[in-house]
């Protein structure tokens, strides 16, 4: 089975904290990991993606991701945290569509809310 | 120069009614999706083309038609909408290559249909 889970509906963190936002993921090959950020009524945008090499990929706005396979976990992170970095947190993993082409497979979103 | 746009932003219409929105992009991308955002922010892919070739179809109801004029163009028209068609629909892109599924997807701002 492929899929992605971010068992964080919300995560609260002060500003200047470090924060995670978890992602664990399920599918079968090399994953090829990607975290996407939702500000209020607006699209999605690309912070990062892992595809091989380095475990610990750096991405926009200081976003950090780390790959860890044998916990099959690709957590967000960010040593200081901003309020403008409230929004909501996509992480995806490629998977297979059913025409055996690949697609995106999306998590259901964890919510960041950074307080001042 | 907006790299993903959709028309119209906002879209009310009563059941049974047919409806399209349009998405251009002018990246010189290869690669165009529609994706469905539900009311809990629950991200689907519905379709993907790749050059203007349809490449994705996930298991979505026949009254769901895309249509690629050409490969900076990806429309979708809906017939006779439901109130469970009411969601955002987000127009996405991916350079060439696109459908191998480890490439950046650029996102449109999202067009928000309420079905009464």
């Amino acid at each position: 089975a492929q899929s992605v889970a971010q068992p964080e509906d919300q995560v609260n963190v002060a500003e200047g904290n470090p924060l995670t936002v978890k992602c664990t993921y399920s599918v079968s090959g090399n994953p090829y990991l990607f975290w996407y950020v939702q500000y209020p009524n607006r699209g999605l945008q690309f912070l990062l993606k892992y595809i091989t090499g380095d475990n610990l990929v750096k991405g926009s706005y200081g976003f950090e991701a780390e790959f860890n396979k044998s916990q099959t976990s690709f957590h967000l992170k960010k040593p200081s945290a901003l309020v403008s970095d409230s929004a909501l947190y996509f992480c995806a993993v490629r998977g297979r569509a059913t025409s055996g082409t690949y697609k995106y497979i999306f998590g259901t979103g964890t919510r960041l809310k950074v307080l001042a | 120069d907006t790299a993903v746009s959709q028309t119209p932003k906002y879209l009310v219409t009563q059941m049974g009614n047919d409806k399209s929105i349009k998405c251009e992009q002018n990246l010189g991308h290869d690669t165009m999706y529609w994706y469905k955002q539900d009311s809990k922010k629950f991200l689907k892919i519905m379709f993907s083309y790749n050059n203007k070739e349809l490449i994705i179809n996930e298991t979505v109801p026949n009254r769901f038609s895309p249509k690629s004029p050409d490969k900076a163009h990806l429309n979708l028209h809906i017939n006779s909408l439901e109130l469970g068609d009411s969601a955002v629909y987000f127009c996405a892109s991916s350079p060439r290559g696109g459908a191998s599924g480890i490439e950046t997807q650029y996102f449109g701002p999202g067009t928000r249909l309420l079905v009464l």
